[in-house]
């Protein structure tokens, strides 16, 4: 039982325009959600998360928009950087559990010149 | 570079076997998560320890164990290998064990069950 959704596996975008990442969840005890990025023979990087009491949390370039009652998520990246081509995971955290991610699938993002 | 180191990069083993993964945690970080990242598969939580206790279980085989030891690093043995646990493993670490702290993650160790 898939409860984080990503539903789109890839994305392409033009350097230096906006790169929105979506992400969907079922679970309503979920309260606690973050964004890695991975790049491939990596492990996940830590990018931003937020918790269910904001609806928005920025750092620079990233920002990560919260809709509790849609269960959604969504990552804004502005402006795309051909660095930022990687997998993105979008992950979430139950409140009544120690520790333990539940992830989305990912989704490919291919930032063009 | 996480801080989280995984040791070996690589390994290529036979159906059958039994092999053991290590993991050594950020500095400070008393918390440490496996996770499982297959082909088909997203990253699938394992088991988590924190301080010395497991802590939080997920779809982990029986055929599968982990232990976080005093120094905090921990281990992950694996046994009676089969084709389909090849996959990609994930340790992770965080300061403390609740879920309102970001994981790190270290760089994996493939395995390979030929």
């Amino acid at each position: 039982d898939q409860q984080v959704k990503q539903n789109s596996p890839s994305l392409s975008v033009q350097e230096g325009r906006i790169s929105i990442l979506n992400c969907d969840y079922t679970n309503s005890m979920f309260d606690y959600f973050l964004w890695y990025k991975k790049y491939p023979a990596e492990g996940p990087t830590f990018l931003i998360s937020i918790s269910s009491i904001k609806d928005k949390n920025e750092d620079g370039r990233f920002t990560v928009f919260l809709n509790k009652s849609a269960k959604h998520l969504s990552l804004h990246i502005v402006p795309s950087q051909p660095g930022d081509s990687a997998v993105y995971f979008c992950a979430a955290s139950p409140r009544d559990s120690w520790g333990k991610l539940q992830f989305g699938a990912g989704t490919q993002v291919v930032v063009t010149p | 570079d996480s801080g989280v180191t995984q040791t070996p990069k690589h390994l290529i083993t036979a159906t059958g076997q039994r092999v053991t993964l290590r993991c050594s945690p950020r500095s400070g970080d008393l918390s440490v998560y496996w996770y499982q990242q297959s082909l088909d598969q997203g990253l699938q939580f394992l088991i988590q320890y924190y301080n010395g206790e497991e802590r939080a279980k997920g779809n982990i085989l029986e055929r599968f164990s982990a232990q976080q030891f005093p120094d905090l690093h921990s281990e992950l043995n694996l046994s009676s290998l089969e084709l389909g646990d090849s996959a990609l493993y994930f340790c992770a670490s965080s300061v403390a064990g609740t879920g309102y702290n970001e994981q790190f993650f270290g760089p994996g160790t493939r395995l390979t069950v030929l």
